[in-house]
């Protein structure tokens, strides 16, 4: 199984303040067509998760754009420029290079 | 407008079988790459992938419940079931179906029902 590890486990920002939260992969998460299949997600508080982004690097529409995806082969970040209280959640990262799908143990982002 | 909702018992006893419907709307499992999965979260943990169907049938499985579930569909009625047997009480969890979609980029799970809380006790 591809393990997806992600840090850290909390997040405590100011808001306005930037942040950032990193999801390393057990194994390379580009495929042979050229894509990276990587996807972040935020779960707030008694709803479901929201796909944020998809293939790394792009954004859901929707998605304000101080949200970020980066990142390559085994290591991903997702960074939130300036940190407002609606990102307040836990949020995931996912990896569909192969099955089983795997998901990251959660990031939690509080605000100050 | 796309939507899928979880339905099922919101208690089973240890041993029991769980069998949960995904009832969606906005979409068809026949369009191509369409499927649609099932994750759960047991309370305060992390979200765990169960299985995926795609429109041709095609299955998918985690390897490490792969014996005690299964995964049909009913495409006319927009139906998607997850059967999980021999329910134990650390299976107690939300149970969440969701959207994957594939139309030049994928999608993983781009739409998600509320789910549906599953508790097992005797």
């Amino acid at each position: 199984d591809v393990v997806m590890t992600q840090s850290p486990l909390s997040l405590s920002v100011t808001p306005g303040q930037p942040a950032s939260i990193s999801c390393k992969s057990s194994q390379s998460l580009l495929y042979t067509d050229g894509k990276t299949y990587l996807y972040w997600y935020l779960q707030k508080p008694g709803q479901p998760p929201q796909l944020l982004i998809y293939e790394a690097s792009n954004r859901i529409s929707g998605v304000p754009d101080r949200l970020t995806g980066s990142g390559s082969g085994t290591d991903f970040t997702l960074k939130i420029s300036r940190v407002e209280a609606e990102d307040v959640g836990v949020y995931y990262c996912m990896q569909s290079i192969d099955f089983p799908l795997t998901f990251g143990g959660g990031t939690k982002v509080e605000i100050k | 407008q796309i939507t899928l909702k979880e339905s099922g018992p919101t208690l089973v006893k240890p041993t029991q079988t769980l069998t949960l419907t995904c009832t969606f709307s906005g979409f068809s499992l026949t369009t191509n790459g369409v499927a649609v999965g099932w994750i759960r979260q047991p309370p305060g943990k992390a979200l765990e992938w169960l299985a995926l169907i795609y429109g041709d049938d095609v299955k998918r499985y985690s390897p490490s419940l792969n014996r005690r579930l299964t995964i049909t569909k009913a495409t006319s009625k927009n139906q998607v079931f997850l059967t999980l047997t021999n329910m134990d009480p650390v299976d107690t969890a939300t149970y969440f179906c969701a959207l994957r979609r594939h139309d030049g980029s994928l999608y993983y799970f781009d739409y998600w029902g509320q789910g549906t809380l599953v508790a097992v006790s005797s």
